[in-house]
């Protein structure tokens, strides 16, 4: 199926520093989602985007849809261990459950103590 | 809130067998669920769409006779794997959205599956 090209594919970053992820898509989306998903488990919603231009946070999470529907990023400031993980974008097309995600390739986050 | 349960957590079977596994919403009515595989540092695919009281839809290139697929409730879905071979070995994610917010879907722990 298709994938959201996401960026970059791994990071190795120090405890503290901020950490920067971005998804782009040739099409538009109408929803955008960040996900966490660490080893042997499913993933976990952690922002939704809704609207063209939204900027929301969660803790230390920042994520934007962009203008052109056609991308996304997610931030996360002052990196701790429990960062540690992969991080998909997704993204819906429609407003409703019948359109499916699809999803970026994923980051995976490594944090050093 | 928002939590989906799968079981089993993990399963290993021989070539030719069939598995079965559930994927539940537990504290929230789930119009449609979701059934996605994942191999080993990929990124989670879509198989189908199921709807309660409905034939699932399948994606593209998923052999819908042999991962069949029930939505027997709102709150439950099975997915089967039928005469199952090592390349089906895999995590099958299954998610779920409520009737209440049908923008969001909550992923269940998955289910890793080995054929032998």
């Amino acid at each position: 199926g298709q994938q959201l090209n996401q960026s970059p594919q791994s990071m190795f970053i120090q405890e503290g520093e901020d950490v920067s992820m971005n998804c782009t898509s040739s099409s538009i989306f109408n929803t955008w989602l960040w996900y966490k998903q660490d080893p042997g488990e499913g993933p976990v919603l952690l922002i939704a985007l809704y609207k063209a231009g939204e900027l929301t946070s969660n803790g230390r999470l920042t994520a934007q849809f962009g203008i052109t529907r056609k991308d996304s990023f997610l931030n996360i400031s002052a990196s701790i261990p429990s960062d540690v993980g992969i991080y998909f974008c997704a993204g819906r097309r429609g407003n409703n459950a019948g359109n499916m995600l699809t999803f970026g390739g994923g980051t995976r986050l490594m944090v050093k103590p | 809130g928002a939590v989906v349960s799968q079981h089993p957590s993990w399963v290993i079977c021989k070539s030719g067998t069939s598995v079965k596994i559930e994927c539940r919403s537990l504290d929230f009515q789930a119009t449609t669920m979701f059934w996605y595989r994942q191999f080993p540092k990929q990124s989670l695919m879509l198989m189908a769409t199921s709807n309660e009281g409905s034939k699932a839809t399948y994606e593209q290139g998923v052999e819908k006779d042999k991962f069949l697929i029930n939505h027997a409730s709102l709150t439950l879905s099975t997915l089967t794997v039928t005469s199952a071979h090592p390349e089906d070995s895999s995590f099958y994610i299954c998610s779920a959205s409520p009737y209440y917010s049908y923008n969001e879907q909550f992923f269940g722990p998955g289910t890793r599956l080995t054929v032998l």
